[in-house]
């Protein structure tokens, strides 16, 4: 069974950074590439960045850009997912999923497996 | 690419039949997934390219469309489809959901 576990969320200052992780199991996870997407409060679902099976390539939603940097170690099945220069409006629960595929950028890309998410908490 | 659902809110009976519509800022031929999420729960994939029903998925959920126009209906609601269901187009990064709709018992 395909799963996916989220950690590393808790309550960080605006300007602070955190890092999270997402433990996979049940797949090769070098084969597929992953997401992390994101739901604030009260509101839908971002998609914030992925990564290809590889690590060779990243993409991110323009709202992260330069502050937060995705990447995966093979030996561990883990994701991260660096979070610096933290805002208020960064607060959200933040989802893991596994791609459909080895690339992220391709039109076939859908999000087939989901984590139950890890809270993030911006604020003074 | 900006996706837009309709309505944001939707109130049905069990039993009954409703529909979803997701519309894309422009064309994003196929290239549609569906979600159902639920308070606290992991969200689960529905439906990819428009309208490929994702294993494990009741046959009652269904999805078309092309272009900018694209429908999620469910047919004979059941108890557990009460969630919110959102659109999101692969079409090229950054990836972008509609704002959702909430699907709730009347």
């Amino acid at each position: 069974e395909v799963q996916l576990l989220e950690s590393g969320g808790g309550l960080v200052q605006p300007g602070g950074s955190l890092r999270l992780s997402c433990a996979a199991s049940g797949f090769t996870f070098s084969s597929y590439a992953m997401s992390w997407v994101r739901q604030a409060p009260g509101k839908g679902l971002e998609w914030v960045s992925g990564i290809s099976g590889s690590g060779g390539s990243t993409y991110y939603a323009d709202s992260v850009k330069g502050r937060f940097t995705i990447s995966r170690d093979k030996s561990k099945n883990t994701l991260f997912l660096q979070m610096n220069s933290l805002r208020v409006e960064d607060t959200a629960v933040y989802y893991c999923a596994k791609g459909s595929m080895n690339t992220v950028n391709s039109y076939q890309y859908y999000m087939d497996v989901w984590g139950r998410g890890t809270t993030v908490t911006v604020s003074s | 690419i900006q996706m837009t659902q309709s309505p944001s809110s939707l109130s049905a009976s069990v039993g009954d039949s409703v529909t979803i519509t997701c519309r894309a800022s422009q064309s994003i031929s196929s290239y549609l997934n569906w979600y159902q999420h639920k308070l606290g729960e992991a969200p689960k994939l529905l439906i990819y390219t428009a309208s490929n029903l994702q294993s494990g998925v009741p046959s009652r959920f269904g999805g078309s469309g092309s272009g900018t126009d694209f429908t999620l209906t469910i047919s004979s609601l059941q108890p557990e489809d009460f969630a919110t269901y959102y659109c999101q187009q692969s079409y090229f990064t950054p990836y972008t959901f509609g704002q959702g709709t909430k699907l709730e018992i009347k």
